[in-house]
């Protein structure tokens, strides 16, 4: 357990519907990511916070996608009107930035997502 | 593009041999490199990282080596046992950005 924590771990949902998805960090960790991730391929980078501040978003995030980190804490990432490309793996992970260093990040078990 | 790549999908070794799994990456303005273990059902779980100021780092049984003349990075793992069958990824910091961009992917698969 890395302590990052995400829920639910497995979403079901119909096409057309919006869901959510929660993270909750390491509680001193500064900087809080999203990456999605398709059977057989390496996590895909979505977006990232540095404390409530939302600093970058891939060109992979549609306007459908939105994700929040309203306190600096906990995050939540939105789907509106899913489709069925949108089934994925979604990872949260989350590092601490201090002195302008690169930090590992350390993941959640993810939000397994199947849109039917 | 982006691309940081694997050259074997797949490594069968035998319980106790050593493991080597490779990556390339392309860009050479990357400047840190993680290798994560990936189980089934789980995230990626962090094994060893390296900056590009080293060409060689020393965990419990893992070793990276970088290359940055060819930009090449290689995982070896001494003594490989059944739990260390996952899914391997190598990871690089993207033109020094603060995300890390990840390769496909290799299956270490242990067999006793």
């Amino acid at each position: 357990d890395t302590g990052v924590s995400q829920d639910p771990r497995h979403k079901i949902t119909k096409r057309g519907q919006n869901v959510t998805f929660r993270c909750d960090p390491i509680s001193e960790h500064n900087r809080l990511y999203w990456y999605r991730q398709t059977l057989g391929q390496g996590p895909e980078f979505l977006t990232y916070f540095q404390n409530e501040a939302q600093l970058e978003k891939s060109r992979l995030l549609s306007d459908r996608f939105s994700a929040e980190r309203p306190k600096g804490s906990f995050s939540t990432l939105e789907i509106q009107r899913t489709e069925q490309g949108d089934s994925a793996m979604y990872l949260c992970a989350s590092s601490f930035l201090g002195g302008g260093t690169n930090e590992k990040l350390f993941f959640g078990s993810g939000t397994q997502l199947s849109v039917l | 593009g982006e691309s940081v790549g694997l050259h074997l999908p797949t490594l069968s070794v035998q319980e106790g041999d050593n493991s080597i799994i490779n990556c390339a990456y392309s860009n050479s303005a990357s400047d840190y490199f993680i290798w994560y273990k990936q189980e089934s059902g789980k995230g990626p779980q962090f094994i060893i990282d390296i900056r590009s100021n080293m060409d060689k780092r020393q965990g419990q049984r893992v070793t990276v080596l970088l290359n940055k003349t060819v930009k090449h990075l290689s995982l070896q793992i001494a003594a490989t046992q059944p739990g260390d069958s996952a899914v391997y990824f190598c990871a690089e910091n993207w033109e020094n950005t603060d995300k890390l961009i990840f390769g496909t992917g290799t299956r270490l698969q242990v067999f006793p």
